[in-house]
């Protein structure tokens, strides 16, 4: 049972615009939110992160909102450049004592010029 | 910032070997450990939690005899693929945090690309 669900396998957008990328989740004990950026071949980078308490957070291009009633996450990204374009995963951090990452399966996102 | 060092890059092996992976952290005491296997465009599936000086934790489905966990110091855990099969092919990658606490970050290695053969 996929606990952070990425239903768009790849977006594409045109340089300049916005690039909206959507996570939805269904452990209502998911406290963390986190979106990491992943090129092939190499392991993932973080971007942003969002706390459940809050429902905006914002740096630089990113920013991510959070509506916890829908539980439902997405993250902005705003203008898109090219070097953008890599598969990026969200990610929730559940309540164990290890506070373990659950991954989304990841949106392509291709920045086109 | 937080750097871990993931070692090899990649690696091809011949199956019935075994296969051991390094995980550092260069510039802090990574209390915590997790490993993490992802196949060709899939999400990251967490394989196990270790912790300095304790037994790894598997999630479910993972075989703890064969994906051999150790956490021996504050700066290294290694995962050991033993009696690798073909099936085993697939992308590592490990990460570290640095406490259990709410502030502690993950940081993540650059993984290792394993092909059985």
């Amino acid at each position: 049972d996929q606990q952070v669900k990425q239903n768009s396998p790849s977006l594409s957008v045109q340089e300049g615009r916005i690039s909206i990328l959507n996570c939805d989740y269904t452990n209502s004990m998911f406290d963390y939110f986190l979106w990491y950026k992943k090129y092939p071949a190499e392991g993932p980078t973080f971007l942003i992160s969002i706390s459940s308490i809050k429902d905006k957070n914002e740096d630089g291009r990113f920013t991510v909102f959070l509506n916890k009633s829908a539980k439902h996450l997405s993250l902005h990204i705003v203008p898109s450049q090219p070097g953008d374009s890599a598969v990026y995963f969200c990610a929730a951090r559940g309540s164990g004592s290890a506070r373990q990452l659950t991954f989304g399966s990841g949106t392509q996102l291709t920045v086109l010029p | 910032g937080a750097v871990v060092s993931q070692h090899p890059s990649r690696v091809i092996c011949k199956s019935g070997t075994s296969v051991k992976i390094e995980c550092r952290s260069l510039d802090f005491q990574a209390t915590t450990m997790f490993w993490y296997r992802q196949f060709p465009k899939k999400s990251l599936m967490l394989m196990a939690t270790s912790n300095e000086g304790s037994k790894a934790t598997y999630e479910q489905g993972v075989e703890k005899d064969k994906f051999l966990i150790n956490h021996a110091s504050l700066t290294l855990s290694t995962l050991t693929v033993t009696s690798a099969h073909p099936e085993d092919s697939s992308f590592y990658i490990c990460s570290a945090r640095e406490g259990p606490g709410y502030n502690y970050g993950y940081t993540f290695g650059s993984g290792t690309r394993l092909t059985v053969v």
